[in-house]
């Protein structure tokens, strides 16, 4: 079945500082990513849509220059969080829509958890 | 407002038990429902899909139903076991070019021995 990875799964950073995730699309090639985050025991919230070769589009109070994306290629989409600050520490989770499918299937990530001390 | 709502919030049975969670929604143009068990600290995997003319879709101990009509669905356990304690989440897909989902808030359940 279709695999999406993401890396990596847990990462601690420093307030200010930036941190990169990566989503990779193991054995499929999308066309589309999305990006979402979740809080504790809150559901998935989309965050921003991704695709190949264009800019992302990103849900309305998300901020585009906080939060970065990138879909160079057909099977990577990067996610930067920049200056990160407590508040920005969470799980995301990427999914990678796999073209041709009846259904167009979303795939979803492991997630990384992100803290930012 | 396009929306999806799941009951129980939580739920917790005994080993060996049967459960059945529920989902109505509100979405339109509705494509098909779709029904992801999430490990705490993982991501959704999907259990079930279903398009608006299929009443009911079987994964093992998980089997979905869907009425189109009344706009519910429900997600049934059968002899849950101690592995599916987890959020299950039903989503639902708009019919258009966004590929977006429509998620609801989750069932937490909590399998004891």
């Amino acid at each position: 079945g279709a695999v999406v990875s993401q890396h990596p799964s847990w990462v601690i950073c420093k307030s200010g500082t930036s941190v990169k995730i990566e989503c990779r699309s193991l054995d499929f090639q999308a066309t589309t990513m999305f990006w979402y985050r979740q809080f504790p025991k809150q559901s998935l919230m989309l965050m921003a849509t991704s695709n190949e070769g264009s800019k992302a589009t990103y849900e309305q109070g998300v901020e585009k220059d906080k939060f970065l994306i990138n879909h160079a290629s057909l099977t990577l989409s990067t996610l930067t969080v920049t200056s990160a600050h407590p508040e920005d520490s969470s799980f995301y989770i990427c999914s990678a829509v796999e073209a041709g499918r009846r259904f167009y299937e979303q795939y979803f990530g492991p997630g990384t958890r992100l803290t930012v001390t | 407002k396009n929306q999806v709502e799941q009951s129980p919030q939580s739920l917790i049975i005994l080993e060996g038990k049967n459960c059945t969670l529920q989902c109505n929604y509100t979405v339109s143009p509705f494509s098909n429902l779709r029904w992801y068990k999430q490990d705490t600290g993982r991501g959704p995997v999907s259990l079930t899909i279903m398009t608006f003319s299929e009443n009911t879709k079987s994964n093992g101990r998980y089997t979905a139903t869907l009425d189109a009509d009344t706009k519910q669905s429900s997600l049934h356990i059968t002899a849950s076991q101690l592995s599916d304690s987890a959020s299950y989440i039903c989503v639902v897909s708009l019919m258009d070019s966004s590929y977006k989902l429509i998620f609801g808030s989750g069932t937490r359940l909590l399998v004891r021995p």
